[in-house]
């Protein structure tokens, strides 16, 4: 049982460089998140997309794009990387976007140098 | 606004000793709170959640509406307990709900 998988685990990019981090899950659920990691920050919610065909912004979405492309798939797109988005991504999933329980991928390790 | 506050970076305590995370939330509505756990470089899991009242790995969670907490504690701390604690308030926004974090506590026990 996977539940939650992203890809890459870990990536370096230079400032400028564009990428997608990918993540997809398997149980059928209907909502599905990005958050971004930060050592004394938190969990932060990049964007969201409560059910398939809908993404909305979250705390911090400037510098991101998002795609929903299916009910299994949510993609998160650095266009432009910056320095600033170094960080820790995680993917995540929930039955429904009212409090159920999230389930977390392992983790995406981004560098921007 | 909805916020979570956890007021401790860094919880260290010794085997045997008995462990409290704070956590304080700000919510008008009805919360639904939950205690997600990460071990070093694992992925977050949840390691309870209010609704079910229940205890897990030894932990228990009371939310106390009053004072707007859900402190995590357990009696007796085990090294393998050593992780980071997130504490999340679930709420409705609009037609959509969601999940907010807090800052995050770093749980150390020593031997």
């Amino acid at each position: 049982n996977a539940g939650v998988t992203q890809t890459p685990k870990f990536q370096v990019l230079k400032t400028g460089q564009s990428m997608t981090l990918q993540c997809a899950q398997d149980m059928n659920h209907n909502s599905m998140y990005w958050y971004r990691q930060d050592p004394g920050m938190g969990l932060r919610l990049i964007y969201y997309s409560a059910s398939e065909g809908t993404t909305d912004k979250g705390e911090v979405p400037n510098g991101y794009n998002v795609s929903r492309l299916n009910k299994r798939e949510f993609s998160l797109r650095l266009e432009s990387a910056a320095p600033s988005q170094t960080s820790v991504y995680f993917c995540a999933s929930s039955e429904l976007a009212s409090g159920n329980t999230i389930y977390f991928g392992e983790g995406s390790w981004l560098t921007v140098v | 606004a909805q916020r979570v506050t956890q007021p401790e970076k860094l919880l260290s305590v010794f085997k045997g000793a008995p462990v409290e995370l704070k956590c304080n939330y700000s919510y008008s509505g009805s919360p639904e709170l939950f205690w997600y756990v990460q071990y070093s470089r694992q992925r977050l899991q949840l390691l309870l959640r209010h609704i079910s009242r229940e205890s897990i790995k030894g932990f228990t969670a009371d939310l106390n509406k009053g004072e707007t907490s859900f402190h995590l504690k357990k009696p007796f701390a085990q090294e393998e307990d050593s992780a980071m604690y997130y504490c999340a308030l679930g709420y409705y926004g609009g037609s959509q709900g969601n999940l907010i974090f807090g800052k995050g506590t770093k749980l150390s026990v020593k031997p």
